[in-house]
């Protein structure tokens, strides 16, 4: 069966300093990879969907990217954080089947 | 106008009353409609999916879909302590992307 996992878990960050959230996917190929972001109370936002390695496409301009150097890996990074990219990121897969399945996340608080 | 529109709630019910969750969208070439139940903290998990209109029964839950009014709905039978959560409607065009409403949190009163 196939799982997902992203970590950390959870981090506090300084304002100015970088990002690196990592996702893998277990138990099949070439799927689907986003990110998503929610900020508290609200809805999820897309930030980033790749279809292969190597292919990203970016759905909100900002301070974040994303890079899938394996099939089923998924990063996402900053080089400086704003306070603002507070909130609880999600990593998720389809084989498009347009069911969407999510990680556990990770919740980011940037003080 | 939002792509995909819910109440947000918080919609509260008795224990073993129906919850009745509804969810409206803008793109009439949606396809695709799921409904994900998520717990406070946690992440979005799965629970139905729907791409023809009528009604698709699972277990306690119950999905209706109406293109022409561009509706769907979520019910709950029964409904118990553990379905308190935020429900998300989310939709797909058949393309790469799902578009989430803001979702509604659902209280069942013991």
């Amino acid at each position: 069966s196939q799982t997902i996992h992203q970590w950390p878990a959870t981090l506090v960050q300084p304002v100015g300093s970088p990002l690196s959230l990592e996702c893998t996917v277990e138990g099949t190929s070439n799927p689907n990879l986003y990110w998503y972001r929610q900020a508290a109370g609200r809805g999820l936002q897309l930030l980033f969907y790749s279809v292969g390695i190597g292919q990203i496409s970016s759905e909100v301009p900002q301070n974040l990217s994303a890079s899938r150097p394996q099939d089923r890996q998924f990063i996402l990074s900053s080089k400086k954080l704003l306070l603002s990219d507070s909130g609880f990121y999600l990593c998720a897969w389809t084989l498009n089947t347009g069911e969407l399945f999510f990680g556990e996340g990770s919740r980011l608080t940037v003080l | 106008q939002k792509e995909v529109e819910q109440n947000s709630g918080p919609l509260s019910v008795p224990e073993g009353a129906i919850a009745s969750l509804n969810c409206t969208y803008s793109d009439r070439v949606s396809q695709s409609f799921f409904w994900y139940r998520q717990y406070s903290g946690k992440s979005p998990e799965l629970i139905m999916s729907i791409y023809s209109n009528g009604d698709k029964e699972d277990g306690r839950f119950t999905a209706q879909l109406n293109k022409a009014s561009q509706y769907v709905s979520l019910l709950i039978r029964d409904s118990q302590p553990s379905d308190s959560a935020t429900y998300l409607c989310a939709v797909n065009k058949n393309d790469y992307k799902l578009s989430f409403g803001a979702g509604t949190t659902v209280t069942v009163r013991a």
